[in-house]
């Protein structure tokens, strides 16, 4: 079965820094995907980032990067430079297949 | 473009009444899905399709139907309305073709009473 791992309830951070979601996934499926996506207090979904399992290369995109260790089945976000708007809920989510499945989320907090 | 759009935005329930969800999208995307967002917690899938006909049952089905007449809507039933069904509501999209992004509607508040 597959399984998203979010460990992290609540973060807090302070605005200029960096900080690291972690997720860890369980899957015996050697082709899948992985992705963050954010939940601000108005409730969409914002797609952030996407890994895939072949790929050699840690996914970039802006601020956003995901640290991914296959072996260790590891996904995390980390965001540098934190922004009072990045305040928000993060969801690591996993495509296996046709389906995705979302972890239970971290609740970030950027502290002025 | 719209992308994904869900009716209603908000609905309140008695127990026991029917309703049904509408999703719509027009990126002409196989794949459509139905999750489910408990206050604080993840989404959960519902019921997916992945085109015309197709549909299958995700990770909680239970108290919930679908169907896919058409590439562009996905309608979720509630046939028995409970408590327990007090969530929001999320309907998704993606192309099915690869990069498996999920597009998202803005959701449905829903609450049985």
């Amino acid at each position: 079965a597959q399984k998203i791992t979010q460990t992290q309830p609540g973060m807090f951070v302070q605005e200029k820094e960096a900080v690291t979601l972690d997720c860890t996934y369980d899957t015996s499926d050697p082709s899948y995907g992985l992705f963050w996506y954010k939940q601000p207090s108005s409730g969409e979904m914002i797609f952030l980032i996407y890994q895939g399992s072949y790929d050699q290369q840690n996914a970039t995109e802006g601020r956003y990067s995901l640290n991914f260790q296959k072996a260790r089945k590891s996904a995390n976000l980390v965001i540098s430079a934190s922004q009072l708007g990045d305040s928000a809920m993060y969801f690591c989510a996993m495509r296996e297949g046709i389906r995705t499945i979302f972890g239970a989320g971290t609740r970030l907090f950027v502290k002025a | 473009n719209a992308g994904v759009t869900q009716t209603p935005k908000f609905r309140i329930l008695k127990i026991g009444q029917s309703m049904t969800l509408q999703c719509t999208q027009d990126m002409n995307h196989n794949y459509m899905y139905w999750y489910r967002q408990d206050p604080g917690m993840g989404l959960k899938l519902i019921y997916y399709s992945v085109g015309a006909g197709i549909t299958d049952k995700g990770e909680v089905p239970n108290g919930y139907n679908v169907s896919r007449s058409t590439t562009e809507d996905f309608p979720l039933r509630l046939e028995l309305a409970a408590p327990s069904q007090t969530s929001v509501y999320f309907c998704a999209s993606s192309p099915g073709t690869g990069d498996e992004k999920l597009f998202f509607g803005s959701g449905t508040q829903l609450s049985v009473l």
